[in-house]
Order: C-alpha cells, then structure tokens, then sequence
C-alpha cells in the first residue's frame, strides 16, 4: 500500500462547478500536510498547507482529519487555469521529507 | 529572484550509457534534493541534502546512480549506465531552514529518455 493515496482521476467538470479531491495517507506520524500543483509537463508548486482546524484561500479550501488520516481539497467556482493535477503531500519527521501521492488529474471544461 | 535552475532539460541517450544532470538551487538555501518522477505518478525522493552532506540516500539507487554536492551549492546527479526503466523526469528542489516555512521550490525538470 502506497503511503498517500489519491483517485488518479480525471475529474472532468465545466466552469463555475464545485470540485473535491481526497487523499488518504498510512503514516500516523504523519506532522504536516500540504496540496501541490503541477501543470501538465511543468515542476509542482506549493497551493496550499493544510491545518487541523481547516484553511481557505480565497476558492479553495483544504480540511484534514487526522483520525481518519484523510485530507482533502474543495475548488469553488472552478475555473479553466485551475486545470492541472493536484499533489497529495505529507511531511513527517524532522527534516523537511516530503511524500508525494500520485495526483489528481482535473479537467475543467468551458 | 531565481528559481531552481536544472540543466538540460531534455536528454536521449541509449541504454547502457551515462548520463548526468545539473541543479543549482536558490540562492542561501542549503538544503537540495533529487526526485525521480514517473509518468502518471508522483515525485519520489532520491536523495536530500544538508549543505554537502547526503543525509538522506534511502531511495538511490547506488549501483548505478550517484549524486554530488561538493561545495554545498550546485549539485550533480549520475546514472552510469542507464537502462530502459530510467526514462523518468529527475526533478531538483530546494528549501531554506532559515524560516518558518519550509516549502520546496522545484526546477523545472529533466526529461530522459533511455531507448
């Protein structure tokens, strides 16, 4: 079993829907957790951290539960530059170690 | 300010031969990384570095892959030989431990291509 899990997708949605992605992850020790983006054929980039008591920034919103060891991200009022696949990402340890899950492919459609 | 800067960004070459990657991260971060990076998957870390110190080397392979950093700056990555499941994007990274955040700034990525 991988240690971040996510559904590949793709999430296929027209413009103005409302989206949500979910990752699981295995590791209990588990201290920190983040959304990456990645562009088609680009580098990832930091979107979001995520905390215990749920954040948004401006269109998205990302929640963890750390019982369940799940985390997700909801995308408001989708818009066609938000196409791009979604990196599940936790850090555990000291060090700064990053595991990656396998992306979420979304697709927003005019 | 400059990003990560990774040179080349695309490489072909034949099983069997070698190949090297260059990284140079951003400037006052001392902390850099390798990640290999399938297609369709996500990036997995191959080595991290604390200044010129590999604190980190797990997931390299050491058959056949090596890595250098030697004046805690620029960092090379080595494949000698390369073989057919290596065609990947190696992606290099860095971060400062200076501040709270401790994000990860990628490069841009070298394509290889083993046929």
């Amino acid at each position: 079993r991988k240690e971040v899990e996510q559904d590949p997708g793709p999430f296929n949605v027209p413009e103005g829907a409302t989206v949500a992605f979910n990752c699981t992850y295995s590791n209990s020790a588990s201290q920190s957790f983040f959304w990456y983006r990645q562009d088609c054929r680009k580098e990832p980039k930091l979107l979001m951290s995520v905390y215990s008591s749920g954040n948004e920034d401006g269109r998205f919103t990302a929640q963890l539960n750390r019982a369940s060891q799940y985390i997700s991200l909801l995308i408001r009022d989708s818009k066609l530059s938000d196409s791009a696949t979604y990196l599940c990402v936790v850090k555990r340890g000291a060090g700064n170690m990053l595991t990656f899950g396998g992306g979420t492919r979304l697709m927003v459609k005019p | 300010e400059a990003g990560v800067v990774q040179s080349p960004r695309y490489k072909i070459i034949e099983k069997k031969q070698p190949v090297a990657f260059w990284c140079n991260p951003i400037s006052g971060h001392n902390t850099l990384y390798w990640y290999r990076q399938n297609l369709g998957q996500g990036p997995e870390l191959l080595i991290r570095y604390e200044n010129e110190e590999a604190v980190d080397d797990s997931q390299l392979p050491k058959d056949r892959f090596s890595a250098e950093r030697l004046k805690g700056v620029d960092s090379t990555l080595k494949i000698q030989p390369a073989e057919l499941g290596d065609s990947a994007v190696y992606l290099c990274a860095s971060s400062s431990q200076g501040g709270v955040s401790y994000e990860q700034y990628f490069g841009p990525g070298t394509r290889l291509t083993v046929t």
